[in-house]
């Protein structure tokens, strides 16, 4: 386990729709990391929050948007929602994110979305 | 831009045995970290082993080992004794100097009994 809680494991859909993915950090960690993986992109990094602050994008859609809460937990919210959004969306935290090139990351075991 | 390449889709290995997984990067910074995660079936991201640019030994952890060439900007990754349980996808990913995380395509390895 690695500490990383994301809700929901899984959600269905339909196009048009708007939904939000919750991730809970690890205990101790300032930065939180959004990722989308599908079969045709691979891993591709979406966005970063620090202690509440953007810290760095990817590429994000601007139907995506993030944030990152007091409590240090962070929201992925995905509107107008396409076929193509379906993926798994993983989040994954570390301690800062940018104090050292070995910080780990340490994901959630994803959201699988499935946009009908 | 950097770039992870993973050129394997899929390997098959004999449990027991050895299998190298390969990656190769391209960055133009002095600076970088090598990471290789795995992902089981169930989806969930485990991190394996971390090599910095300027590491004068291989990483090392348990069974895994990487073997870092960085004249050919190459960091391939070494699982020794296969165990069934090693049936997963492997990412490469680099870190260098944006501090951004990117990955490779990854490669899937199946261990056979």
């Amino acid at each position: 386990d690695s500490g990383v809680t994301q809700t929901p494991k899984h959600l269905i859909t339909a196009t048009g729709q708007r939904v939000t993915l919750r991730c809970s950090p690890r205990s101790g960690d300032l930065s939180v990391y959004w990722y989308q993986q599908s079969l045709d992109q691979g891993l591709q990094f979406l966005i970063q929050y620090y202690n509440g602050e953007e810290r760095a994008k990817g590429n994000i859609l601007e139907r995506f948007s993030a944030q990152q809460f007091p409590d240090l937990h962070s929201e992925l919210n995905l509107s107008s929602l396409e076929l193509g959004d379906s993926a798994l969306y993983f989040c994954a935290s570390s301690v800062a994110g940018f104090t050292g090139l070995n910080e780990k990351l340490f994901f959630g075991s994803g959201t699988q979305l499935s946009v009908l | 831009a950097q770039k992870i390449t993973q050129t394997q889709p899929g390997m098959f290995v004999q449990e027991k045995e050895a299998v190298t997984l390969d990656c190769t990067y391209d960055t133009s910074d002095p600076s970088y970290g090598l990471f290789w995660y795995k992902q089981p079936s169930s989806g969930e991201m485990i991190f394996l082993i971390y090599q910095g640019s300027y590491d004068q030994q291989n990483a090392t952890e348990g069974r895994y080992s990487l073997n870092f060439q960085k004249a050919r900007k190459s960091a391939n990754l070494v699982i020794s004794a296969s165990q069934l349980g090693d049936s997963a996808m492997y990412f490469c990913a680099l870190r260098s100097n944006d501090y951004k995380l990117s990955f490779g395509a990854g490669t899937t390895v199946t261990v056979r009994a």
